[in-house]
């Protein structure tokens, strides 16, 4: 079965600086997708950016970037210049496409919280 | 906007009731996921439907029941409901293409909050 672990269950940062969040995960399967959801106040949940398990190229989406290390099976999102409205929760989320259907598997979450 | 509905936002209900949470998927998307927020479990996959028939079942209680209709809008029926099942109830939907090494997002609905008393 897959897993994800967030091993930080939360994380502070100041306005403008950057600050990274850590993802790991455990499966035996080759193709995948890895995605980094934000859930805010609001509750919404809304991806950040995504990984194509066979791209070896990180993915980039304005101020969020991931540091995906397949063979470490790590998947980091990093968030620079970090906005006041970047306060959310943050989950690493795994899917695999199975023959039987599709699935999200998310990690337990990261609160983090931007400081003034 | 995601484009995914649900109804109704909060549900208020007392232990021992049914509810049916309601979802309608984006234009296009053929395939609904219903998955269960709560403080204890976290994000848990309940179950996912693609054009009408059951796909892939994850920890969905033998009290919950699903199905997506003709006009592929879903329903996540509750019953016998315990304190529990306090939970916020997220639909999301993607379009399933059924082919290897296509990406798979999944957009999610504003969630059901469900309180049982």
């Amino acid at each position: 079965a897959q897993t994800v672990t967030q091993s930080q269950p939360e994380m502070s940062v100041q306005e403008a600086e950057t600050v990274t969040l850590s993802c790991t995960y455990d499966t035996s399967e080759n193709n995948y997708y890895l995605f980094w959801y934000k859930q805010p106040p609001s509750r919404q949940m809304i991806l950040v950016i995504r990984q194509e398990a066979y791209k070896q190229q990180n993915a980039t989406e304005n101020r969020f970037s991931v540091n995906f290390q397949k063979a470490a099976k790590s998947f980091s999102l990093k968030i620079s210049d970090s906005q006041l409205g970047d306060t959310a929760m943050y989950f690493c989320a795994f899917i695999q496409q199975e023959t039987s259907g599709s699935r999200l598997t998310f990690g337990e979450g990261t609160q983090l919280t931007v400081n003034p | 906007d995601s484009g995914v509905t649900q109804t109704p936002k909060h549900l208020i209900t007392a232990t021992g009731q049914r509810v049916t949470l309601r979802c309608s998927p984006r234009s296009g998307d053929l395939s609904v996921y219903w998955y269960q927020q709560s403080l204890d479990q976290g994000l848990q996959f309940l179950i996912q439907y693609y054009n009408g028939e059951e796909r892939a079942k994850g920890n969905i209680l033998e009290r919950f029941s699903a199905q997506q209709f003709p006009d592929l809008h879903s329903e996540l029926n509750l019953s016998s409901l315990e304190l529990g099942d306090s939970a916020l109830y997220f639909c999301a939907s993607s379009v399933e293409p059924g082919l290897a090494g296509l990406y798979n997002e999944q957009f999610f609905g504003p969630g059901t909050r469900l309180t049982v008393l």
